[in-house]
């Protein structure tokens, strides 16, 4: 089956820097890739959704200043953290459609980002 | 896009058959019903697809009805390593489309 990878799988961060996650389709190329954030005993919050070479859409509520989405090739994505605060620690996931009949969306491991 | 509706939270025993049912009143035409799996700090896992009646892969079935208003999940003889949030959604159709995820049902499964 598809693969979706994430890097990396956890960081540790200090309030105010930034963080950058990756998020590779292995084995196929995705136009287009999502990201979730997900909270302890909560569902999956969808993001944005970014397509490659074009600027990512943004859910309603998710700071596009703070949350950097980048999808400079169709097996890249990435997600930029920018002046990471403490509630900013989360579950963060991507997601790739891999395009086919049924368009099943295939998941990474997700990151677990702690700020200090 | 269509939302669902799933129990909260479902109780089985190790080697027991699990159904659990997704209310989708409002799917449209062109969508699917994909149903993922996850477990704590992971991210979710395809489990099956359907669009109608019944399909089965080698870890579940996914009964259809003809209105397509619902659908239901069907683990068989499951494990302790069942023990997963599963998510039922529904979407896409011509395109890329993004998929919205409700509660989940949180499946725990005891010896």
């Amino acid at each position: 089956g598809a693969v979706v990878s994430q890097h990396p799988s956890w960081v540790i961060c200090k309030s105010g820097t930034s963080v950058k996650i990756e998020c590779r389709s292995l084995d196929f190329q995705a136009t287009t890739m999502f990201w979730y954030r997900q909270f302890p005993k909560q569902s999956l919050m969808l993001m944005a959704t970014s397509n490659e070479g074009s600027k990512a859409t943004y859910e309603q509520g998710v700071e596009k200043d703070k949350f950097l989405i980048n999808h400079a090739s169709l097996t890249l994505s990435t997600l930029t953290v920018t002046s990471a605060h403490p509630e900013d620690s989360s579950f963060y996931i991507c997601s790739a459609y891999q395009g086919l009949a049924g368009e099943t969306q295939y998941f990474g491991p997700g990151t677990r980002l702690l700020v200090l | 896009l269509a939302k669902t509706t799933q129990p909260i939270s479902m109780d089985s025993y190790e080697g027991q058959e699990v159904n659990i049912t997704c209310s989708h009143n409002n799917i449209a035409t062109n969508d699917y019903i994909t149903w993922y799996q996850q477990f704590p700090s992971q991210g979710p896992r395809f489990i099956i697809q359907g669009y109608k009646t019944k399909v089965t892969n080698e870890v579940a079935s996914l009964f259809i009805p003809a209105d397509r208003k619902s659908s239901t999940l069907s683990l068989p003889r499951v494990s302790l390593s069942d023990t997963a949030v599963y998510y039922c959604l529904v979407g896409a159709g011509t395109g890329f489309q993004k998929l919205v995820f409700g509660t989940g049902t949180r499946l725990l499964v005891s010896p």
